[in-house]
């Protein structure tokens, strides 16, 4: 069955340093990926979108990867800040044509300590 | 400015109740989304609409029924309410279909007594 999945466990990392997410998936092709940021009692925010022919994506202190061979996308916060504490949600396109759609990961809770 | 905007933010009834939930967005998109976000913080769409029409039904209980009656807004009537569908629901949008990056709301928080 097709399967996406994000380090469960909450990461703490001290500021200054990068922070590093996983995002797994199996028995998926997908065309793109999307990383978006939760706040809690807030809905997602777009934060960054990857081709599946984009090795690599780069918005500030934000970097994605894309392997479609692992069938892993890398999300790094460079010069991490305790307000990139977040959860931070994986989302791959699925399906075709008018029925595509996002098919999202749990999420990875981000804890950055001053 | 509020890109999407939905209300209520919470909504507490009892089982067996009908209730409403409306969504409109700003940013002149054509294309809106229902989600349910569960209490394991899953995210599911239930609903898309483009342009008013019905593209995504994801095998969603015939107790909800969305409308859309024009391009910025998005309503979500739920029938019958039962304990399980405590959930915080989403509005998104988006400009093109699914694979487009999508702006959300704030949810609305939905408690079955």
């Amino acid at each position: 069955s097709q399967k996406i999945e994000q380090n469960s466990e909450a990461l703490n990392i001290q500021e200054g340093k990068t922070a590093t997410l996983t995002c797994n998936y199996t028995n998926y092709s997908p065309a793109y990926l999307q990383w978006y940021r939760q706040d809690p009692g807030r809905g997602p925010v777009f934060l960054l979108l990857i081709r599946e022919n984009e090795k690599e994506k780069r918005k500030e202190r934000l970097k994605v990867t894309f392997d479609t061979t692992l069938k892993q996308s890398l999300f790094h916060i460079t010069a991490s800040q305790p307000a990139d504490s977040a959860t931070y949600l994986c989302a791959l396109v699925g399906g075709a044509g008018n029925n595509r759609k996002l098919i999202w990961g749990l999420g990875t809770s981000l804890a950055v300590n001053p | 400015d509020t890109a999407v905007s939905q209300t209520p933010k919470y909504l507490v009834t009892q089982m067996g109740n009908d209730k409403s939930i409306k969504c409109e967005q700003n940013l002149g998109h054509d294309t809106m989304y229902w989600y349910k976000q569960d209490s394991k913080k899953f995210l599911k769409i239930m609903f898309s609409y483009n342009n008013k029409e019905l593209i995504i039904n994801e095998t969603v209980p015939n107790r909800f029924s969305p409308k859309s009656p024009d391009k910025a807004h998005l309503n979500l009537h739920i029938n019958s309410l039962e304990l399980g569908d405590s959930a915080v629901y989403f509005c998104a949008s988006s400009q093109g279909g699914g694979s487009q990056p999508q702006h959300f709301g704030d949810g609305t928080r939905l408690s079955i007594l």
